[in-house]
């Protein structure tokens, strides 16, 4: 069965630092998310992503995020400086269409030291 | 904006038995998705079931089934026959299906223990 999936599983890093979270969706999906889950917390929306631009972005999406589709295949999310509060699970996801069944991938667990 | 209350931090079922997850929500919309997505102790985010709203029918999947209640805003996921492996947060969402590329908004969860 087609899934989503995210590189790397688990990732440390500095605060500061930059980070790229990868995401390859399903093949034939046109709507791509990215959400994040802090430890014990809900999940929430942060970004989606159609036809190579943002559709919809939530407050905690500020000028740090980015994301971008580099070819056909792969869906990223930027985080430009890290801060601790960034660390949390960030999960990618993606649908066939807008109204569709949104899957996810099994997450990218960052750590900010 | 859309909310979602799950009212349940934890719940806990015998192996073999019957549990029932509440979730209620509230919008201003008529049109919309429902969906319990279910997080083992991996993290993964698994879709246990969906209901569209304009939809009077129960969605059903194998143990899996729920109780949707327009009216009442009400959206509760009742498993049979309860297994160990049904341990695991569940999480209840919402999604508009205004046009547009619309979020999923979730509740806060609910742990379920399965007790042998």
């Amino acid at each position: 069965e087609p899934e989503v999936t995210q590189t790397p599983s688990h990732q440390v890093t500095q605060m500061g630092q930059e980070v790229i979270l990868r995401c390859v969706p399903i093949s034939n999906h046109l709507y791509f998310y990215w959400y994040r889950q802090i430890l014990g917390q809900k999940v929430e929306f942060l970004v989606s992503f159609y036809n190579n631009e943002i559709s919809e972005k939530s407050e905690i999406f500020d000028d740090q995020f980015s994301v971008e589709r580099p070819d056909g295949s792969n869906f990223t999310l930027k985080i430009r400086s890290t801060k601790l509060e960034d660390s949390a699970m960030y999960f990618c996801a993606s649908s066939l269409f807008s109204g569709n069944t949104i899957y996810f991938g099994e997450g990218s667990w960052l750590t900010v030291v | 904006a859309q909310t979602v209350t799950q009212s349940q931090p934890e719940m806990s079922v015998q192996e073999a038995e019957t549990v029932t997850l509440s979730c209620t929500y509230d919008t201003s919309e008529s049109d919309y998705y429902l969906f319990w997505y279910k997080q083992p102790p991996s993290r993964q985010m698994i879709l246990v079931i969906r209901q569209e709203a304009y939809k009077q029918q129960n969605a059903t999947e194998n143990r899996f089934s729920v109780n949707f209640q327009k009216a009442a805003k009400s959206f509760s996921l009742k498993i049979s026959d309860s297994q160990l492996g049904d341990a695991a947060m569940y999480f209840c969402a919402y999604r508009s299906a205004r046009s547009g590329n619309t979020p999923l908004v979730f509740g806060k969860g609910t742990r379920l223990s399965v007790i042998a």
